[in-house]
Formats: structure tokens, sequence, C-alpha cells
């Protein structure tokens, strides 16, 4: 089946912009995560979704960022005033929640470049 | 304190080879589970291999197993018989508390794996 998709690919802003990224998760996956990757680094936690509601968002950096997914499915990473800072890749995964490994499956990113 | 410490920045490793990554760990829940996951230059990270802190056997999964030292917070990952298609990021994870209710995972800083024909 298809797996977690991303939109776009790739996005280029210029300072103080606002963009919005886009996460398609696995279908009947409950749960969605969103995850920032810098150059050299692993993914830090951002938000984490159970449903509509947003279940964990201690991860978000500060209040220009903000994440909503109103049916429970897809979900929407928006960024206000865009800095240099936050270029990185932006990895949304998904899991079902229902077995105790309760793997997370990840999409292949959005890279954001800040100019 | 690092949560997940991958001291290994780059290995290099004859196919057909072993091969070992190291992992430790830092938390001070009991219950915790412990990821490896794949990233090649795609970017997409691949699920490899899990463990709970109450399992007591090492997981194994096709040619990846766990090796997991509970008292010394260590948790490497060992691939059988590399493979070209092995060379990638590897990255440690760990989610602290419960499967359920403590959702998110914190990654390592990853090693970069690159198998030599």
């Amino acid at each position: 089946g298809a797996g977690v998709s991303q939109t776009p690919s790739n996005k280029v802003t210029e300072k103080g912009k606002y963009v919005e990224l886009r996460c398609d998760p696995i279908s009947g996956h409950t749960a969605l995560y969103w995850y920032r990757q810098s150059l050299g680094q692993g993914p830090e936690f951002l938000i984490y979704f159970q449903g509509t509601g947003a279940a964990d968002d201690s991860g978000l950096p500060n209040d220009r960022f903000f994440a909503v997914r109103p049916e429970g499915s897809v979900s929407t990473l928006k960024i206000q005033r865009t800095e240099r800072g936050d270029s990185a890749v932006y990895l949304c995964a998904s899991s079902l929640r229902d077995r105790v490994v309760n793997e997370q499956f990840f999409g292949p990113g959005t890279r954001l470049t800040v100019l | 304190a690092q949560k997940i410490t991958q001291t290994q920045p780059g290995m290099f490793v004859q196919e057909k080879e072993a091969v070992t990554l190291d992992c430790t760990y830092d938390t001070s829940d009991q219950s915790y589970g412990l990821f490896w996951y794949k990233q090649p230059s795609s970017g997409e990270m691949i699920f490899l291999i899990y463990q709970g802190s109450y399992d007591e056997q090492n997981a194994t999964e096709g040619r990846y197993s766990l090796n997991f030292q509970k008292a010394r917070k260590s948790a490497n990952l060992v691939i059988s018989a590399s493979q070209l298609g092995d060379s990638a990021m590897y990255f440690c994870a760990m989610r602290e508390g419960p499967s359920f209710g403590n959702e998110k995972l914190t990654f390592g800083t990853g090693t970069r794996l690159t198998i030599i024909p």
C-alpha cells in the first residue's frame, strides 16, 4: 500500500514569509508525528497528533510553528515569519498505535530552505 | 546529558562482514523502547528493529539483531553479512515510558555506514 507522502518535496522561501507543509499519512493510521532534521543531526520531535487533536506539542520551538489535522488524516505544518534557522528537512510519520512496538513510518520529508 | 549517544560518526566495512553500530541511552524510566532506523540517501527513515525494556530476549529481524545490555544502557545494532545496499545513515532512537501515551522518539546523531565492495 501507499506510504506516508509529503508535499512539496522541496520548498524555497524568503525570510519572513509564511509556508505550509503537508503530510498524508498511511491510510488507517491514527497517530501522526512531525519531526525536524537539521543537517548532520537526527530527527527532532515537534508535535504528535492522535486523531484530530495535538496530544503533545512540546517540541514546537516557538509560536511561529503551528500544525493542524482537522479531519484526523492529512496534517499541515504551518510556519509563520520564517527565519533562516528554520531551514531543515521536515519529516512526517504515522503509526497504528495498536501494538506494543508502535513503530513510526516516515515519509520522504520536505526540504525547507529559507533564504 | 544526551539521551541517545552514537559515538561512531562514520564506519567503513568490507562487504559480507558483520558490523556493530553502537548506541547508549539515558533514561530513568523503567519502561521504554529502543528503535533503530536506516536513512538511505533518499532521505526516508526505514524502521529496522525494536527492543522493549522488559524484553528478555535480544530482538532479531533477518540480518539485523540488537545487542541489548540493560545494565550498561546500551542497544547496539548488529548487521550480519553486510551488503552494498546497507550503506546509509543509521539512527538509534528511544521512546521513554510505555508504548501508549508516550509517543515521541528521541534520536541520536547517527552513524554513516559505508560498505566497501
